[in-house]
């Protein structure tokens, strides 16, 4: 356990559906991340959050809407998405002041 | 060129051979080095992070940084079938983008 915790684990959806992820962290961080994980494919950064504020969006669509109400949650909201969607969605959190990052097990999504 | 390289193999070794992990990267800005262990269907986990050059130990893992050349490596001595995972290299640029390799795909043949 790394103390970061990402709900659901594992979520189906159709492409006129709308869902969210969530990821939870109680380690005191103040940035958060949320990264897209494909086959053959490295990490990709999707979103950057710093105290709250939103300080990158990946030149990601619009499909994908990230929320941050507080330095313990980030949410993926996600709507109208395409099968290419389909992949690992992994949230992480860390210390500004320290180099390491913790990530979360992930929201296998598949989007049929 | 891409901010950090990685061959995504996969490399298969014997058991208690030692593996060897590369990663090069382009920005001689960076500082800060981490490397993840990933296995199948679970979320990252950290291994190791360094932000100086040399060598950094930690049981059987050591992490070596070459700034002049822009190259890191993990070694792992000893190595053990519940070591077979994919590796990831990572870099923390100076605008808190953790960036990642693609990942080496590892198999410890028993």
């Amino acid at each position: 356990e790394t103390g970061v915790t990402q709900t659901p684990r594992h979520l189906v959806m159709g492409m006129t559906n709308k869902k969210s992820l969530k990821c939870e962290q109680h380690l005191g961080h103040n940035a958060m991340y949320w990264y897209k994980q494909s086959a053959k494919k490295p990490l990709e950064l999707m979103f950057v959050y710093n105290f709250k504020e939103q300080t990158e969006n990946n030149s990601v669509p619009s499909r994908f809407s990230p929320e941050c109400p507080n330095s313990s949650h980030l949410f993926l909201h996600l709507h109208t998405l395409q099968p290419e969607d389909s992949a690992l969605y992994l949230c992480a959190s860390r210390n500004r002041l320290n180099t390491e990052a913790f990530f979360g097990q992930g929201t296998r999504l598949t989007v049929v | 060129q891409k901010e950090v390289e990685q061959d995504p193999g996969p490399l298969s070794v014997p058991e208690g051979a030692i593996v060897s992990l590369n990663c090069t990267y382009s920005n001689s800005a960076f500082q800060y080095f981490m490397w993840y262990r990933q296995y199948s269907r679970k979320g990252p986990e950290l291994l190791m992070y360094t932000y100086s050059s040399g060598n950094k130990e930690d049981g059987r893992f050591t992490a070596q940084v070459d700034k002049s050349s822009k190259y890191i490596s993990l070694f792992i001595r000893d190595s053990q079938p519940s070591d077979s995972a994919t590796y990831l290299c990572a870099i923390l640029n100076r605008d808190d983008k953790i960036i990642f390799g693609k990942g080496t795909r590892l198999h410890i043949l028993p």
